[in-house]
């Protein structure tokens, strides 16, 4: 079956610093990934997605690029605010199927 | 606005009092689903929809109802509320008619429910 797994948290840096999430997959078929984020007191919302290999997706300035030979999706932003202080959860979805898979979600704490 | 909205936001209840927590869609999405988030165990799913009158359990079905009578209603039913429910609840739906045509997973704001 399918799996998402995640590093686990809290990520604790201080603003500015730079953010690397690690998301790596099992899946049948070709699925497409995607990043969700989760503000204190919010449902998830989605950040990013790519839906077939080598796509890079990006949004508020977050990235992560598929990398099929890896079966891995890192979430990555060059310089943290505060304000991105959340959950971040990665998440899968395969063929034409709507049930996502979700790894288990990682905090990230942002320090001023 | 397209969105999911839950109702109540917050429910504070006692072991065995039946209760209700709504959910409702404005996208025409045909896929709808209840998970619950607990400290450690990330989200779960409960139960989904993959369209009206078609339901099926998820991972941790127990305790729950469900029904999809409506296309854009998906009510999450706790029949005997126990203690071990006390969790935080989102509702989530997707489609690819509307918004969401790569099936990403739109998620209501969710409702803390607390069981005594």
């Amino acid at each position: 079956g399918n799996s998402v797994t995640q590093m686990e948290g809290p990520v604790t840096l201080s603003e500015e610093a730079f953010l690397t999430i690690n998301c790596t997959y099992t899946a049948t078929g070709y699925p497409s990934l995607f990043w969700y984020v989760q503000y204190p007191g919010e449902g998830l919302q989605l950040l990013l997605k790519a839906t077939k290999a080598d796509d890079k997706g990006s949004n508020k300035g977050f990235e992560a690029t598929y990398r099929k030979e890896t079966t891995s999706f890192h979430l990555e932003k060059g310089s943290v605010q505060v304000s991105d202080s959340a959950v971040y959860f990665c998440a899968l979805r395969t063929g034409g199927s709507y049930i996502p898979t979700f790894g288990r979600g990682t905090s990230l704490i942002v320090h001023p | 606005e397209a969105q999911v909205t839950q109702n109540p936001r917050y429910l504070i209840t006692v072991t065995g009092k039946k209760l209700t927590v709504t959910c409702s869609q404005n996208m025409n999405h045909e896929y709808m689903s209840w998970y619950r988030q607990d400290p450690g165990l990330g989200l779960r799913q409960i139960y989904y929809s993959m369209n009206v009158e078609v339901t099926d359990k998820g991972d941790v079905p127990e305790g729950y109802k469900v029904s999809r009578k409506e296309k854009r209603n998906f009510p999450l039913i706790l029949e005997s509320p126990s203690p071990n429910q006390t969790s935080l609840y989102f509702c989530a739906s997707s489609g690819t008619s509307g918004r969401g045509s790569s099936y990403e997973q739109y998620f209501g704001p969710g409702t803390r429910l607390t069981v005594t």
